[in-house]
């Protein structure tokens, strides 16, 4: 079974900490992403990664920052957390390709709150 | 730019009955449409994918219709049921592009009373 596991699903930091949200996958996926869910907005895309050390800025980048160092393993880091990235992050992946080869495989959410 | 819109926010319909669900989207071909359900505090799961040269596609008690002219797709719950109550999905995407492309609606939520 497709399985993406992040490793935190609640945590509350503090204003200016550094955060590290893990994620790993075991399906041998090529693609990696992180996106973040508010409601009305829908699903964001923050970063990609399409293969190991390779990344690509999404839709919201700014603030965040991201490590790929296996192919299995995608961590998104909070440089500074702020109040504003309060939210659902959502660890994903997908087999490398086009067209109908991306369904999209998510994990369970990480809740953060920044206070 | 793409830009994709699920009409309703919320929809609340009596088991048994048919919940009809909308997803339009505009500036994008060829393409695709996924759904995806969503259960409170849980991530999306991929349910079906249409693709722009298919009329209809079903699965189980699930149905999806895509219309290109109106660039609509509709997703239809037959035989409803209170285990259906979650928020649902669309999400565009492009047959020549990778995932990172694809966009996602930002949902609506399917209640299904006793």
């Amino acid at each position: 079974d497709v399985k993406v596991t992040q490793s935190s699903r609640y945590l509350v930091k503090r204003t200016g900490e550094k955060v590290f949200l893990e994620c790993v996958q075991d399906m041998d996926h090529e693609n990696m992403f992180w996106y973040r869910q508010d409601p009305g907005l829908g699903l964001r895309l923050i970063y990609f990664s399409y293969d190991v050390k390779m990344k690509e800025k999404g839709d919201i980048p700014e603030g965040y920052s991201v490590s790929r160092e296996k192919k299995e393993r995608f961590s998104l880091i909070l440089e500074s957390a702020s109040t504003n990235q309060t939210s659902m992050y959502l660890c994903a992946s997908s087999p490398r390709g086009t067209g109908e080869r991306n369904t999209i495989y998510f994990g369970e959410g990480s809740w953060l709150t920044v206070v | 730019s793409q830009k994709i819109e699920q009409n309703s926010e919320a929809l609340n319909i009596q088991e048994g009955k048919t919940a009809t669900l909308t997803c339009n989207y505009t500036n994008y071909s060829p393409a695709y449409l996924q759904w995806y359900r969503q259960d409170p505090g849980r991530g999306p799961v991929f349910l079906l994918l249409i693709r722009e040269n298919e009329k209809e596609k079903r699965k189980e008690r699930l149905k999806v219709t895509f219309d290109t002219t109106l660039k609509q797709s509709l997703f239809h719950i037959t035989a409803s049921q209170p285990a259906d109550s979650a928020t649902y999905l669309c999400a565009l995407g492009s047959q020549y592009s990778s995932a990172s492309k694809i966009i996602f609606g930002s949902g609506t939520r399917l209640s299904i009373r006793p």
